[in-house]
């Protein structure tokens, strides 16, 4: 099994629908973040969580929230999605000593 | 965390040895320098990291300066699956909350070539 497990891997949603993005990981680790990716770019960071109950606002919150509903899992919420959030989402945890980030596959998201 | 500076682009032959340059001129003493690679739309994947000696895994080897201003990552014998975006990433290291962000920049585009 994969240490990161996101789903659905693959969305296509309309405009104003409300969608969850979903990430569960096996590593143990308290440090849990998402990344959005656009074509061609690097990834930016949405939202990051030390613990289940310190989240924390990335570079490009406004229009996300989250969840942390345990240590495992780690849950990405678009209240009413737009078409400019279509891209690649990817959860992560990070080890308690900050040397290795480990990434889920990716959710492609549509909005339509 | 310090600013990096990468080619949008390389090319290697396959079964050479890739090496991928990184200038963090204003890295600060307490900042490791990170590399990740992402293949082809996948989740970044961890390689290696270091401070200021050289660092080799199976992976890869880390080359850096005598004045940490810059840095080389090293694939030995590339093969067509180490096609991929490699990110050069300089942050602090440790226990503390405040070193566990990852800031990507666009990183370097290998194509490694049959």
């Amino acid at each position: 099994d994969a240490d990161v497990t996101q789903t659905p891997r693959n969305r296509i949603t309309k405009t104003g629908k409300r969608i969850m993005l979903e990430c569960s990981q096996t590593k143990g680790h308290d440090r849990m973040y998402w990344y959005r990716q656009d074509p061609g770019l690097g990834l930016r960071l949405i939202y990051y969580s030390f613990d289940v109950k310190d989240i924390n606002k990335g570079e490009i919150s406004d229009g996300y929230s989250v969840s942390r509903q345990a240590q495992a899992k780690f849950s990405l919420s678009l209240e009413s999605a737009i078409p400019n959030q279509t891209a690649l989402y990817f959860c992560a945890t990070m080890r308690p000593d900050n040397t290795e980030a480990f990434f889920g596959q990716g959710t492609r998201l549509t909005v339509v | 965390d310090a600013k990096t500076t990468q080619p949008p682009s390389m090319d290697c032959a396959e079964g050479r040895a890739a090496n991928l340059p990184c200038n963090h001129s204003t890295i600060s003493g307490n900042e490791y320098v990170y590399w990740y690679r992402q293949i082809h739309s996948q989740g970044p994947q961890y390689i290696i990291h270091g401070l200021k000696n050289n660092e080799t895994n199976e992976m890869a080897s880390l080359i850096i300066t005598e004045d940490r201003k810059s840095s080389t990552l090293i694939l030995p014998h590339a093969t067509l699956r180490d096609t991929a975006v490699y990110y050069c990433i300089v942050r602090v290291a440790g226990w503390e909350t405040s070193g566990s962000r990852l800031t990507f920049g666009e990183g370097t585009q290998l194509t490694v070539n049959p």
